[in-house]
């Protein structure tokens, strides 16, 4: 079970959109539509954001939006805010009924 | 709502075990088809999924990690636990609990994570 591969950073100015993008293989992220994202500050817990793939939870801004191409997932943020600044972690479930999350992108806020 | 607290020793010596438990206030542990998740994450590092138990009390745990890791739950104290038997300075992480949503495998609901460090 190797790690998603997320880019390592990405920047973008307040009011842009950018993309962070998660790649797996067929036995996770193609595999299924359970792709989920998720923000965490620092020292602060995570909080799910995207789940199967483009659902957003209840609270979360329209901003985020998630999608899914082959073995690629998708994360895109629109109108780029300051708060944005975070990690953000896509995981995908798995064969053998396990869950697996990527490395890890920094975002920016410039 | 929902609400997960981790707590155990925050030091753990080498080639001992590592215990924790989560206690789930809000709602009962038992109830729903709910996984519960561990998860951990080195200091500066990634998220690390590290196994789950469903509340049906069957397990699935990251291969990496199996032959080492027990998750049980104590429905009567509304907790579940995690043992990591044999620890390293590898596992030295801050240690996270979660559930996850009744129609994903999504990480809902967070712990608000308990540091442990492996050291003699």
């Amino acid at each position: 079970q190797s790690a998603l591969t997320q880019s390592a950073s990405v920047s973008g100015s307040p009011g842009q959109s950018i993309t962070i993008s998660c790649t797996g293989t067929s036995s996770d992220v193609g595999g299924y539509n359970y792709v989920s994202w998720y923000q965490q500050h620092p020292g602060k817990a995570p909080k799910l954001m995207i789940y199967d793939v483009s659902k957003r939870p209840s609270g979360v801004s329209n901003r985020f939006s998630g999608s899914k191409s082959g073995n690629t997932a998708s994360l895109t943020i629109s109108g780029l805010q300051a708060d944005d600044e975070a990690d953000y972690y896509c995981s995908s479930y798995a064969s053998s009924s396990t869950l697996v999350f990527g490395g890890g992108t920094k975002l920016t806020v410039l | 709502q929902v609400q997960l607290q981790e707590s155990g020793p925050g030091l753990v010596k080498p080639s001992q075990t590592l215990s924790l438990t989560c206690t789930v206030s809000g709602g009962s542990i038992s109830s729903g088809s709910h996984y519960w998740s561990w998860i951990r994450q080195p200091a500066g590092k990634g998220l690390e999924w590290i196994g789950r138990i469903f509340t049906s009390g069957s397990t699935n745990y990251n291969p990496s990690l199996k032959s080492r890791v027990t998750i049980s739950l104590d429905t009567s104290k509304n907790q579940l636990s995690l043992k990591v038997n044999s620890v390293t300075a590898a596992d030295t992480a801050v240690y996270y609990c979660a559930r996850d949503r009744p129609d994903s495998p999504a990480f809902e609901v967070w712990g608000q994570g308990t540091m442990v460090t492996v050291s003699s």
